[in-house]
């Protein structure tokens, strides 16, 4: 069964305090991993596509990683505007494109 | 360009009720997805449908159930409601079925709450 871990859950930083969030994953065979935004009561907001190992995309302050194994999403000096609940998922090539997400990292970034 | 809309924004039933869920897709997208986020946790795969045919189907009970229409909207329906049916309703839509078209984008979400 397809499956997704996120580490840490909750994650508090001082804004220009960079770190990374973990996403550990086991899938029959990796169609794509995603990273998406989510603030309090909304829907989640789309940031990166990775297909394969190997593979890195950024955009501002953040950028995501990918290996056989775990993504990783680098946050760079970030602002109190980060502060959201980022969700990994990922997506098999066999069935249908349903994404398999974990439980998300809870991120507070203080001023 | 209008991304994925949902209706309602929010709603109140009691336990045993029935609900309809509405989805409109970005314009173009022919795939439209349901997913269940309960409180704390991420969403779970609820169903898929493509050109109007279901391709998926996740662990729900037969309470559950969509279809999609000829311009591509859906609608999620369930049957006599629970307490545990509590949860933020997302819909989803991607373009294709090929590979570098597959990202689903969501929508606002529809907040259900049941007493």
């Amino acid at each position: 069964e397809d499956q997704v871990t996120q580490s840490p859950e909750a994650l508090r930083l001082q804004e220009g305090e960079s770190s990374s969030l973990n996403c550990s994953y086991t899938v029959s065979g990796l169609r794509g991993l995603f990273w998406y935004r989510q603030d309090p009561g909304k829907g989640p907001e789309f940031l990166f596509t990775l297909y394969s190992a190997g593979e890195e995309k950024e955009k501002e302050r953040l950028k995501a990683t990918l290996t056989k194994k775990e993504s990783f999403l680098h946050i760079t000096a970030p602002k109190p505007e980060d502060s959201a609940t980022y969700l990994c998922a990922v997506q098999a090539i066999q069935g249908a494109q349903k994404l398999v997400f974990g439980q998300g990292t809870r991120l507070t970034i203080n001023p | 360009d209008a991304g994925v809309t949902q209706s309602p924004t929010h709603l109140i039933k009691t336990r045993g009720q029935h609900v309809t869920l509405r989805c409109s897709p970005i314009s173009g997208h022919k795939s439209v997805s349901w997913y269940q986020q309960v409180l704390g946790q991420g969403p779970q795969f609820i169903f898929q449908y493509y050109e109007k045919e279901e391709r998926g189907r996740g662990n729900f009970p037969d309470r559950f159930s969509a279809r999609q229409f000829p311009n591509y909207s859906s609608e999620l329906n369930v049957n006599a409601l629970l307490l545990g049916d509590s949860a933020l309703y997302l819909c989803a839509s991607s373009s294709f079925w090929d590979r570098g078209q597959e990202t689903q984008y969501f929508g606002p979400g529809t907040r259900l709450l049941v007493l």
